[in-house]
């Protein structure tokens, strides 16, 4: 296992709802990127946050915002959610952040259903 | 196009098989590559990195041609636990983010 956590793992909300998704990143590590995963597709990257800031950002509407806390957990929101959101929400941590940084670990996730 | 493309398959292959799977990255700037393995309902685990001089892991090689912006996982005597999703990942340029293919879907038969 790779140390990183998630809650809850699984949440079904109705249209129009916001959730609020949790992270806690493994020990010793400061980077925290989150990463939507669809049916039959690859996760695709919704941001990063480092040192309590928002460190990159995907392809994602304003809706999907964030937090990262001193002790380098995250939580990933989504207001007005739509049918589409329905997904895996992944969560990795990394345990550096330069240029170069490779190594994501990744939690179970979060199995987000929209109704 | 997409910037990671991988054949999604499905691949159904004997047991004892080898399988090879391709991948493709439109970025030539990318830094590092990795074969992630994601199971049903699970999250992806890091496989292999890829390197440009090739790496061996096993009954796992994964092949990197930088000229061509290609990338290849072969396995061989492929074992019925090798059933998995098989993601190809490259580190993207610019903002800190793995860039994930749709996956490539084995199925080994026993």
């Amino acid at each position: 296992e790779t140390g990183v956590t998630q809650s809850p793992t699984h949440l079904i909300k109705t249209r129009g709802q916001q959730v609020t998704l949790r992270c806690s990143s493994q020990s010793g590590h400061n980077t925290v990127s989150w990463y939507q995963q669809a049916l039959g597709q690859g996760p695709q990257f919704i941001f990063q946050y480092y040192r309590e800031e928002e460190n990159g950002r995907g392809n994602f509407p304003p809706r999907f915002s964030g937090l990262q806390f001193p002790n380098y957990s995250s939580e990933l929101n989504v207001n007005a959610l739509e049918l589409d959101d329905s997904a895996l929400y992944l969560c990795a941590s990394s345990p550096i952040r330069d240029r170069f940084i490779r190594m994501q670990y990744f939690g179970p996730g979060t199995r987000l259903t929209v109704l | 196009r997409k910037e990671v493309e991988q054949d999604p398959g499905p691949f159904n292959v004997p047991e004892g098989a080898t399988v090879a799977f391709n991948c493709t990255y439109s970025n030539s700037a990318s830094q590092s590559f990795f074969w992630y393995r994601q199971d049903c309902r699970k999250e992806p685990k890091l496989l292999m990195s890829v390197y440009s001089s090739g790496n061996e892991d096993g009954r796992f090689t994964a092949q990197l041609n930088r000229a061509s912006q290609y990338i290849s996982l072969l396995i061989r005597d492929s074992k019925l636990s090798d059933s998995a999703t098989y993601l190809c990942v490259v580190w993207g340029q610019g903002a800190q983010k793995l860039v994930f293919g749709q996956g490539t879907r084995l199925t080994i038969n026993p």
